[in-house]
């Protein structure tokens, strides 16, 4: 199994919402990754995993909080979010053996958000 | 961080070979090079890495040059299934995993 699953592929919420993001992988990696990408834009990093320890955050506003509970499932809560956070949320892993940079992400399809 | 630059767009017809470049003049000395393509809507597919010699695989070749500065992606046989948005990735951050994309170039390949 070498696949990243995102839940759900579309969501719309308002401004005052809470709603999580999923994203589940079976392939015994232990870094994760969160990515923000907007139209016709590259996917910007905004938070990393390693070793279910939060290890990078890249200056992103409180109202997304990551949360990995295991080594398998990465969530991004999400409240109070604002119109400009309408994004496909793109999800991925990689294996992190030993710290080496020679490393494969693996990506899920994304989740596409509206916020109304 | 590691930066990367991209033409924007290129076209290329079919059955030809897509050579793409990609700048990365800032890479240090063990961090690889990456490329990954995105077709509309999809999450980024993993194509190649390398760090000094060219690589090759059933997707595509990497070219990279002695002075690591530079790198080409050669698609040697590009089909109408190619079309997509492909990023050159400057290598993570040292001691982190920190995989920031280059801007991309859309190619696009013509019947």
């Amino acid at each position: 199994d070498t696949e990243v699953t995102q839940t759900p592929k579309h969501l719309v919420m308002g401004m005052t919402n809470k709603k999580s993001l999923k994203c589940e992988q079976h392939m015994g990696h232990r870094a994760m990754y969160w990515y923000k990408q907007k139209a016709k834009k590259p996917p910007e990093l905004m938070f990393v995993y390693s070793y279910e320890k939060l290890s990078i955050n890249e200056s992103v506003p409180s109202r997304f909080s990551p949360e990995c509970p295991n080594s398998s499932l990465l969530n991004l809560h999400l409240h109070a979010l604002q119109p400009e956070d309408s994004a496909l949320y793109l999800c991925a892993s990689s294996a992190q053996i030993g710290g080496r940079r020679n490393e494969k992400l693996f990506f899920g399809s994304g989740t596409q958000l509206s916020v109304l | 961080d590691a930066k990367t630059t991209q033409p924007t767009s290129m076209d290329c017809a079919e059955g030809r070979a897509a050579n793409l470049p990609c700048n990365h003049s800032t890479i240090s000395g063990n961090e690889y090079v990456y490329w990954y393509r995105q077709i509309h809507s999809q999450g980024p597919q993993y194509i190649i890495h390398g760090l000094k010699n060219n690589e090759t695989n059933e997707m595509a070749s990497l070219i990279i040059t002695e002075d690591r500065k530079s790198s080409t992606l050669i698609l040697p046989h590009a089909t109408l299934r190619d079309t997509a948005v492909y990023y050159c990735i400057g290598g993570a951050t040292s001691g982190t995993y920190k995989y920031i994309f280059g801007t991309g170039t859309r190619l696009k390949v013509l019947a």
